[in-house]
């Protein structure tokens, strides 16, 4: 089984601002992992994913994340955050399997962003 | 935009009442999964469905089932609904065979009183 620990439930950062979210996760297998936005009032939104290879990985609007497999972590970063990145987001694993993607997500981390 | 759509947005209804939910996916999306998102919450898996079949089932009760039509529309039923069950229903759907990106939709409230 797989879990994910988002250590901030509220991450308040003013406008330009750099930026991490933390996620560190548990699993006896090897998983892929993702990070979703949710704008309030709406669904999930992926704002990236590492499935294998270069252990940084960039996103859409300026995200990006690295992969460390010894720590379990794939912290979330952005250098410089606007008003618009307020939002939930939330850290993501599946366990590497071919056709079935059970995705189990951490509790979320809402960031704030203030002029 | 994901190309997934869910109805309704928003549904009342009482303990004890059934209720179905429906989602569409993107043409060539044979595999929908449901989400189940309490208020304050990460989703939590509910099931998934590819080709017409369950091919996996996170910890909830029988009396959450579902469906998936041929035509790429899928619908989650639920029975005997308990005030826990109040909560925004996510379905998300992807390309079968690969495990890859699932493409969320904008969900459902559900509110049981």
């Amino acid at each position: 089984a797989q879990s994910v620990t988002q250590l901030d439930s509220q991450v308040p950062v003013f406008e330009e601002a750099p930026v991490e979210l933390r996620c560190n996760y548990s699993s006896s297998v090897s998983v892929y992992l993702f990070w979703y936005v949710q704008y309030p009032n709406q669904g999930l939104q992926l704002l990236l994913k590492y499935l294998s290879g270069s252990t940084l990985v960039k996103g859409i609007n300026g995200f990006e994340a690295e992969f460390n497999k010894s720590q379990t972590s794939f912290h979330l970063r952005k250098p410089s955050v606007h008003i618009s990145d307020t939002a939930e987001y939330f850290c993501a694993v599946s366990e590497r399997r071919t056709g079935f993607q059970k995705l189990v997500f951490g509790t979320g981390t809402r960031l704030l962003v203030s002029p | 935009e994901t190309g997934v759509t869910q109805s309704p947005t928003h549904l009342i209804k009482t303990r004890g009442q059934q209720v179905t939910l429906r989602c569409s996916s993107q043409s060539g999306h044979n595999t929908v999964s449901w989400y189940q998102q309490a208020l304050g919450q990460g989703p939590q898996f509910i099931f998934q469905y590819y080709r017409e079949e369950e091919n996996g089932r996170g910890n909830f009760p029988p009396r959450f089932s579902g469906l998936q039509f041929p035509n790429y529309s899928s619908e989650l039923n639920v029975n005997a609904l308990e005030l826990d069950d109040s909560a925004l229903y996510l379905c998300a759907s992807k390309p079968g065979g690969q495990a890859d990106t699932q493409y969320f939709g904008p969900g459902t409230r559900l509110t049981v009183l």
